[in-house]
This record gives C-alpha cells, structure tokens and sequence, in this order.
C-alpha cells in the first residue's frame, strides 16, 4: 500500500517566519502534487512537479521533488495570514488513474 | 475552461433515508472523475472513481454507489445513510499536465450531517 506521510500535522507561527512543510513515501512517484485547502471548500491545486531534484516557484512558496521521487516539500517565505489553510501532498504513478493523498499539514498563520 | 459544480452545498438527512449527490463538469470531455469523503480537518479517502460512462470503481465497501449516467456527470447515492456517512464529500475530475502526469480539480464539496 502506498503511503504519504506529512509532517508536522500542525504549525502555528508568526506573520513573517519562513517555515518548510515535508511530504515523505517510502513508493516512487512519477508526479507529485501539493494543494491547499481552507475550510468548508476543495482543495486547489497549487503545483504539480514530476522530475527528481526539480523545484518550483509560485511567488514565495518553493516545492521540492526528491531526487529519488519519494518525498518533497514546500517552503513558504515569510509567511502571511492568507497562506493558513490545510495543505495536501498527493502522488501519482502511472500505472492506474488515482492519486494517494497525504493526511496534510494544518498550517495556521498569526498576524 | 474547465469547471465543476457540486450541489447541495450543506445537507442534513436523517438515518435511514436516501441520499443523492450530484457533480458535472463543463468544458471538457471523458474526464476521469472521482468522489472523495473527507473526515473532519483531514485527509481523503477515495470512494469510487470512474473513466467512462457506466463504468465505476470502488475503493472502499460500503453502503454508498455511485453512478455515470452521462459523461460529465458523476454521482454519488446511498439507499439508507448511515450516521457514520457523515462528512464532507467531494467530487473532483483529472486532467492530463504535463507529461501526461495528473493534477484534480476539486467541486466545492458537499457537507453532509446524518442526524
């Protein structure tokens, strides 16, 4: 069974601290994604990244694929109010049409 | 573009009686699509997803069905809820990014409180 593990579950800081969120599998993916959540709605893609060791910019959030396709994470620069929400890790194979999700990382912000 | 709408928003239904929940998807077409259930706060559990009309898969035994009557419909039924098959459903499709790897694009979700 493939798993995606997040760490932390919760993280709760100041407006302005950086802060880095991981998404870890012991399964090779061929894509993985990162969304977020806020309550009461779906979660929205924010990134799909598919080649080991590749990083992605989407102003100051950075995503990182794993260089083995196992893991990845998303580093938020100095982080705002607006960035709280819940964020969801998913990876892919190629082999079938589903996507595995992490449980996420519940990421509240403090102005 | 693509969108996908999902309807009710919020429901409260009674133990026992049925349930129908509805999704279509506008601008694309033979998308893949999939209905999810969410506990409170956290992660995802796939219930069914489905790649063609008529056809449908399910992840997790139950006493949900789901049904493509149409290609850009997709839904999600229960004879008799269950006071466990309360949470938030949400149906999302599957585009082709790029390198023909995956990203959904989630409805808005259903609420659903079985009293």
């Amino acid at each position: 069974t493939q798993l995606l593990e997040q760490s932390p579950q919760f993280l709760s800081i100041q407006e302005g601290e950086n802060l880095t969120v991981y998404c870890n599998s012991s399964s090779v993916f061929s894509s993985l994604q990162w969304y977020r959540q806020e309550p009461g709605e779906g979660p929205v893609l924010l990134v799909t990244v598919v080649t080991g060791g590749e990083v992605k910019k989407l102003k100051r959030l950075t995503f990182q694929f794993g260089d083995a396709r196992k893991d990845s994470s998303l580093h938020i620069t100095a982080a705002q109010p607006g960035d709280t929400g819940l964020y969801l890790c998913a990876g892919a194979t190629l082999r079938d049409d589903k996507i595995i999700f992490g449980k996420g990382t519940r990421l509240h912000i403090l102005p | 573009s693509q969108t996908i709408h999902q309807w009710p928003a919020t429901l409260v239904q009674p133990v026992g009686s049925p349930l129908s929940l509805e999704c279509t998807v506008e601008g694309t077409s033979n998308p893949n699509l999939y209905w999810y259930r969410q506990a409170a706060g956290r992660g995802l559990q796939l219930l069914f997803y489905s790649v063609g009309i008529g056809q449908i898969s399910s992840e997790v035994p139950q006493n949900l069905s789901a049904s493509r009557p149409q290609d850009r419909q997709f839904i999600l039924s229960s004879k008799k809820l269950l006071l466990s098959d309360s949470g938030f459903y949400l149906c999302a499709w599957s585009g082709i990014y790029a390198l023909g790897h995956y990203g959904y694009t989630f409805g808005s979700g259903t609420r659903l409180t079985v009293v």
